[in-house]
């Protein structure tokens, strides 16, 4: 149980275009999600938490217009970069918590590969 | 503010020799820890967590680890490393005082067994 799935694994895109990225709690609902950004051998850097039905809060130092994040149901969270950039180059995994009694553990999704050209 | 240490960028083991990955932690409340895997290319899988009760935390793949309050760490343990064990190793803390929310990870370590 808890299986969280990310679409697409991998994606190339051209410098100036968007890309969606989608997180989707497979067997649990998920009142929180949670995008994190990391780079080549270092740790995951949060970028922002999102809430079912109400807009995500971004940590310091993220760009909200770049990094849209909508939590439409309570199943699924997207993450779309706008206007990428080489710089947007990284590896982006989404969380989603699996509410209960005591832990309010987070399960992880495999991440996207994102490759900006 | 809570902080995650974990001091070591790579630990190297023996096939069959038990293993310890290091994480120091630092939170104004009472610590919820966790331990997750991650694989190449691959998201962070969960090894296990301390919430309260036994400081001898037992999880997935034979892992285990020792909460210390005192010393403030929550080391990772595995009593007979296996090659399939390497991997980057994430410790993390979650704060539960004041509602704050936020889990905040280590560095990672990547555990390499040689053959």
């Amino acid at each position: 149980g808890a299986v969280v799935s990310q679409h697409p694994s991998w994606v190339i895109c051209k410098s100036g275009t968007s890309v969606k990225i989608e997180c989707r709690s497979l067997d649990f609902q998920a009142t929180t999600m949670f995008w994190y950004r990391q780079f080549p051998k270092q740790s995951l850097m949060l970028m922002a938490t999102s809430n079912e039905g109400s807009k995500a809060t971004y940590e310091q130092g993220v760009e909200k217009d770049k990094f849209l994040i909508n939590h439409a149901s309570l199943t699924l969270s997207t993450l779309t970069v706008t206007s990428a950039h080489p710089e947007d180059s990284s590896f982006y995994i989404c969380s989603a918590r699996v509410r209960d009694r005591v832990s309010y553990e987070q399960y992880f999704g495999p991440g996207t590969r994102l490759t900006v050209t | 503010a809570q902080s995650v240490a974990q001091p070591e960028d790579q630990v190297n083991v023996a096939e069959g020799n038990p293993l310890t990955v290091k994480c120091t932690y630092s939170v104004s409340g009472n610590p919820y820890l966790f331990w997750y895997v991650q694989y190449p290319n691959r998201g962070l899988q969960f090894l296990l967590k301390y919430i309260t009760g036994d400081n001898l935390v037992k999880g997935s793949y034979g892992f285990e680890a020792e909460f210390n309050k005192s010393q403030t760490s929550f080391h990772l343990k595995k009593p007979s490393a296996l090659v399939s064990d390497s991997a980057l190793y994430f410790c993390a803390v979650r704060d539960f005082s004041g509602g704050y929310q936020k889990v905040t990870f280590g560095t990672g370590t990547k555990l390499q067994v040689i053959p």
